[in-house]
Parts: structure tokens; C-alpha cells; sequence
């Protein structure tokens, strides 16, 4: 079956700039999660959804990270006035209800040139 | 930090010898998991083990768990250079949030 998917696999934009990472679940998965991972880092928790609700967004780098959840389906992660630090792989991933293993996708790369 | 930390953070191997690493963690846990990471899939779950369970198998995997050390190993026996991967613990705690740790980078020989 489908596994998660995410788009742009690739994104690059200049310093300052807002852009929208979009994640596709798996199909009945309620849970979603976003992770952030620097080159030859381990991955860094930013949100968590169950259902459209996101309960902790304490995870988000800051203010100008948000995200949101439509339909208890697709997920985005928009991030506003890019810095260079923000340049990372960015992974979505599933899991089923009641359920920890998660399931990823091959995540976005940002590059804030 | 409340990341689960792996060691070593890199290890190289023939093909056909045992590989191990450790994670270890600093708060209380519901369960802590493994994945592995290669550049061709990704992230892939590869075990789950609860706070009530000390050791769990799955094929060539071994994974324990000493709640009182807060920690836990991953045994990957009789390797295959197809294990060549990153391989991450993490441990989940209040309620669906993860930790990743830096991950070990194992290299098997062929």
C-alpha cells in the first residue's frame, strides 16, 4: 500500500522567504508527527498531531514554525521568514491508532540559501 | 537533555560478526524503539520494546532493556552489508512525544 509521502522531496529558497512543507499519511493513521534533521544528526521532535489537534507545540524552534492538520488527513508545516538555520531534512511521519511504531516518508530537503 | 544517546557513534564490522550498540536515556519511559536509516528507505522501524519487558527478538535482532540503568542495546547478529545503516533509538515519554538520539553509524565489510 501507500506509504507516507511528502512534498517537494527538495526545496530551495532564499533567506527571508515563507515556505510549506506538505506531508500524505498513511491512510487511517491518526497520529502524525514532524521531525526536523540536520546533516549527520539524529532528529529533532517538532509536533505531534492526533486527529487535527496538535496538543504540545512546544517542540516548534520557534514562532515562525507552524503547523496544521485538515481532515485528520494531510499535515503542513509552514515556516515564515526563513534563516539559514532552518536548512534540514524535514520527516513526517504516521502511525495507527493506539499504535507507537511510526511510519515515515522520505522527508523534504530545505535549503535556505 | 532527555534524549536517548547512542554508543558508539560509529562502528565498522566484517560482514558475518555481531554488531551491538547501546542507548541510554535519562527520564522514565513508556517503551523505547529502534530504527534504521539508510539512504535508499529511509527511516524503518525495527523494534519496539515496552518499560515491562527486558529483552525482545525479531530475526537477527536482539534488543534489551535495563529500566534501572536507563538503557538499552541492539544486538544485530551474523551482519550483512545490507545492515550498512544509521541506527537510532528512541524513547517515547509524556504522551506521544519522541526522542531521537544521534544515532550509531554502522558499516559492515563485505
Amino acid at each position: 500500500g501507500a506509504g507516507v509521502s511528502q512534498s517537494p522531496s527538495n526545496k530551495v529558497t532564499e533567506k527571508g522567504k515563507d515556505v510549506e512543507l506538505r506531508c500524505d499519511p498513511i491512510s487511517g493513521h491518526t497520529a502524525l508527527y514532524w521531525y526536523r534533521q540536520s546533516l549527520g544528526q539524529g532528529l529533532e521532535f517538532l509536533i505531534y498531531f492526533q486527529g487535527n489537534s496538535a496538543p504540545d507545540k512546544s517542540g516548534l524552534p520557534s514562532d515562525r514554525f507552524s503547523a496544521e492538520r485538515t481532515g485528520g488527513s494531510v499535515s503542513t508545516l509552514t515556516i515564515q521568514r526563513t534563516q539559514q538555520e532552518d536548512s534540514a531534512v524535514y520527516l513526517c511521519a504516521s502511525s495507527r491508532p493506539g499504535q507507537d511504531e511510526q511510519y515515515f516518508g522520505p522527508g523534504t530537503r530545505l535549503t535556505v540559501t | 537533555s532527555q534524549q536517548g544517546e547512542e554508543d558508539p557513534q560509529a562502528l565498522s564490522i566484517q560482514e558475518g560478526e555481531n554488531a551491538t550498540m547501546n542507548c541510554s536515556y535519562k527520564t522514565s519511559i513508556n517503551n523505547l524503539q529502534w530504527y534504521r536509516q539508510n539512504s535508499g528507505r529511509g527511516l524503518v522501524h525495527l523494534i519496539l520494546i515496552r518499560s515491562n519487558e527486558r529483552e525482545k527478538h525479531s530475526g537477527r535482532l536482539r534488543v534489551t532493556l535495563d529500566t534501572s540503568k536507563k538503557s538499552s542495546s541492539l544486538l544485530i547478529t551474523a551482519s550483512r552489508a545490507a545492515d550498512t545503516a544509521s541506527y537510532f533509538c528512541t524513547t517515547q515519554y509524556n504522551f506521544n512525544k519522541f526522542y531521537f538520539g544521534s544515532g550509531t553509524k554502522l558499516n559492515v565489510k563485505p
